[in-house]
């Protein structure tokens, strides 16, 4: 199996720029979601889709922030007028729709807004 | 309160030492998912282990361990004849209900060092 990938690794913006980032899930996975981690913290959840369909969004998720699936295999987060608070590392995972459903995850998008 | 309680923020072990890593966790849900994922200094989160809520026996996977005291609410993860490889952070996850809908909620880690 390709493992899910990310894109970009890292990404170092200014404030106020907008961002977006690119998560391809494992190929059979119907499942997909997004997290954000700070530094020294566990990952916390933003937001989930099966298929293309957007079924749960955390608070953490501010109006900045929007996500999409359009076709059911790729997703992109995208974050607006970003500010410092938003430098955090974005994991993105998938699964497929079994007993476990084990999520998955790529290698992560470090952002830093300066 | 905490759903994911870690109370080890760092550990060092000798290498070739078992090593337990303490995880409670709370939720009035019967059905729930509990994991354990590994993060290496390069930052990519790595599945371990998996126990469900109804799984009557503890799981395994290879040098892995999962503890599951249901009735503590207690889910540890054992490794056994731990290794300089196994040097990283630590994380126990739940998942609620039967479904994926919420996501995981994760702890705030463990960071473990084996020492030769």
């Amino acid at each position: 199996d390709t493992g899910v990938s990310q894109d970009p690794r890292h990404k170092i913006t200014k404030r106020g720029q907008n961002v977006t980032f690119r998560c391809d899930p494992i190929s059979e996975h119907n499942r997909l979601y997004w997290y954000r981690q700070t530094l020294g913290q566990g990952p916390e959840f933003l937001t989930y889709f099966q298929n293309e369909a957007q079924l749960e969004k955390s608070r953490l998720l501010s109006d900045r922030f929007s996500a999409e699936r359009p076709k059911g295999s790729f997703s992109t987060l995208e974050i607006q007028r970003t500010e410092q608070g938003d430098s955090a590392m974005y994991l993105c995972a998938s699964s497929r729709q079994v007993r476990t459903d084990t999520q998955y995850f790529g290698p992560g998008t470090r952002l830093t807004v300066l | 309160a905490q759903k994911i309680t870690q109370t080890q923020p760092g550990m060092f072990v000798q290498e070739k030492e078992a090593v337990t890593l303490d995880c409670t966790y709370d939720t009035s849900d019967q059905s729930y998912g509990l994991f354990w994922y590994k993060q290496p200094s390069s930052g990519e989160m790595i599945f371990l282990i998996y126990q469900g809520s109804y799984d009557e026996q503890n799981a395994t996977e290879g040098r892995y361990s999962l503890n599951f005291q249901k009735a503590r609410k207690s889910a540890n993860l054992v490794i056994s004849a731990s290794q300089l490889g196994d040097s990283a952070m630590y994380f126990c996850a739940m998942r609620e209900g039967p479904g994926g809908a919420d996501g995981l909620t994760f702890g705030k880690g463990t960071h473990l060092i084996i020492q030769p």
